[in-house]
């Protein structure tokens, strides 16, 4: 049972330079979120969707976009990257609201420099 | 503003003995709460979770207890295992939607 996939794991971008972290699952959920961890501050929600054509934006929002074309992919597009974006990004799934068990995908650790 | 707060970096606990991480929440609409463990390099996997009905739900060695009145949530880990070493972070949410609001995180290193 793959999940939910996440890749790249790791990349280091230049300032100003754009790409797309990629988040694919497996398990026909309808919800999928995108949050970053950065040190000592817990999982900020930065976009999510609750179906295919739905997105919408979360806590910190800004400086990315998202698309949702399919229930499976939910790519996270970065823009003009900055240092203030080096991070480790998480996608994370769930089938129903409730706030029950997301299944979370194992992680890009991304830096800009 | 955080909303759910873990006030605790860190914790040690010997091998054996009850480890207890504690959270608190700030919203009163908040109605589900759940707790996640994360390894170094993986993604947070889902532990436990509580309805705001209930103060109390228990999973094997895993217990999570709600005080309402006093917004405040705790996971109890009897007995502590080496292998529950981890980052465990508490989240809530609210009805009617689907967005975990996440604390800072808890490292909990049991040690033999």
């Amino acid at each position: 049972n793959a999940g939910v996939t996440q890749t790249p794991k790791f990349r280091i971008l230049k300032i100003g330079q754009s790409m797309t972290l990629q988040c694919t699952q497996d398990m026909n959920h309808n919800y999928m979120y995108w949050y970053r961890q950065d040190p000592g501050m817990g999982l900020k929600l930065i976009y999510y969707s609750v179906g295919a054509g739905i997105t919408d934006k979360g806590e910190v929002p800004n400086g990315y976009n998202v698309s949702r074309s399919t229930t499976e992919d939910f790519p996270l597009r970065l823009e003009l990257a900055a240092p203030s974006q080096t991070s480790v990004y998480f996608c994370a799934s769930s089938s129903q609201t409730g706030g029950s068990g997301y299944t979370f995908g194992s992680g890009t650790r991304l830096t800009v420099v | 503003d955080q909303q759910v707060k873990q006030n605790s970096p860190s914790l040690s606990v010997q091998e054996g003995r009850i480890s207890i991480l504690n959270c608190d929440y700030t919203n009163s609409m908040f109605d589900y709460f759940l707790w996640y463990k994360k390894y170094p390099a993986e993604g947070p996997t889902f532990l436990i979770s509580i309805s705001s009905i209930k103060d109390k739900n228990e999973d094997g060695r895993f217990t999570v207890f709600l005080n309402k009145s006093a917004k405040h949530l705790s996971l109890h880990i009897v007995p502590s295992q080496p292998g529950d070493s981890a980052v465990y972070f508490c989240a809530a949410s609210q009805l009617n939607t689907d967005k975990l609001i996440f604390g800072t995180g808890t490292r909990l290193q049991v040690f033999p």
